[in-house]
């Protein structure tokens, strides 16, 4: 089994929907956080989260929303959903500090129409 | 503003061959860290090796190792003897800020492939 779970792997939706990415971890890490990937640009932050009640904005914010039910769950929402949200998304975990590599998850693909 | 800039879209190489991947980053910070991820064609985030901005020796992991060149501020991947599985994107990443705060920033990455 994966040590962080995206579900779902591929969703997709209608503008205007709303719509949950959610993540899951068993590697017992206190950081989380979504990223979404965009053909040319790499990887770009959307939200963190270095524990429980601690939640912050990445770069782009916009649009999304988090939570942080426990420790090891972490889900992103999109409140309603445009077709330049159109990406693949992943969810990442790490241990504190500056030499911690993040795990990713296997990503979610979604596509707005 | 960090960042991160990887200069090569796209890179063709033999295979057997050793590869070197491109990567340069800007930060006034005295303490960062350097990763590369490498994600094949099935989309997952692997990490392949870290870098401190302390650490005195190039890192090495296998047949992965870190050209880090502090001065030039460069943090380069090479690869050595270069496998068909190679083919993949790879990213380079910083990680900064204040002990606590830090985040990983992400450059374009880096299309690799390995001609057989």
């Amino acid at each position: 089994d994966a040590d962080v779970t995206q579900t779902p792997r591929n969703r997709i939706t209608k503008t205007g929907k709303r719509i949950m990415l959610e993540c899951s971890q068993t590697k017992g890490h206190d950081r989380m956080y979504w990223y979404r990937q965009d053909p040319g640009l790499g990887l770009r932050l959307i939200y963190y989260s270095f524990d429980v009640k601690d939640i912050n904005k990445g770069e782009i914010s916009d649009g999304y929303s988090v939570s942080r039910q426990a420790q090891a769950k972490f889900s992103l929402s999109l409140e309603s959903a445009i077709p330049n949200q159109t990406a693949l998304y992943f969810c990442a975990t790490s241990f504190r500090g500056p030499n911690s590599p993040l795990h990713f998850g296997n990503g979610t693909r979604l596509t707005v129409t | 503003a960090q960042k991160i800039t990887q200069t090569q879209p796209g890179m063709f190489v033999q295979e057997k061959e050793a590869v070197t991947l491109d990567c340069t980053y800007d930060t006034s910070d005295p303490s960062y860290g350097l990763f590369w991820y490498k994600q094949p064609s099935s989309g997952e985030m692997i990490f392949l090796i870290y870098q401190g901005s302390y650490d005195q020796q190039n890192a090495t992991e296998g047949r992965y190792s870190l050209n880090f060149q502090k001065a030039r501020k460069s943090a380069n991947l090479v690869i050595s003897a270069s496998q068909l599985g190679d083919s993949a994107m790879y990213f380079c990443a910083m990680m900064r800020g204040n002990f606590g705060n830090e985040k990983l920033t992400f450059g374009t990455g880096t299309r690799l492939t390995i001609i057989p």
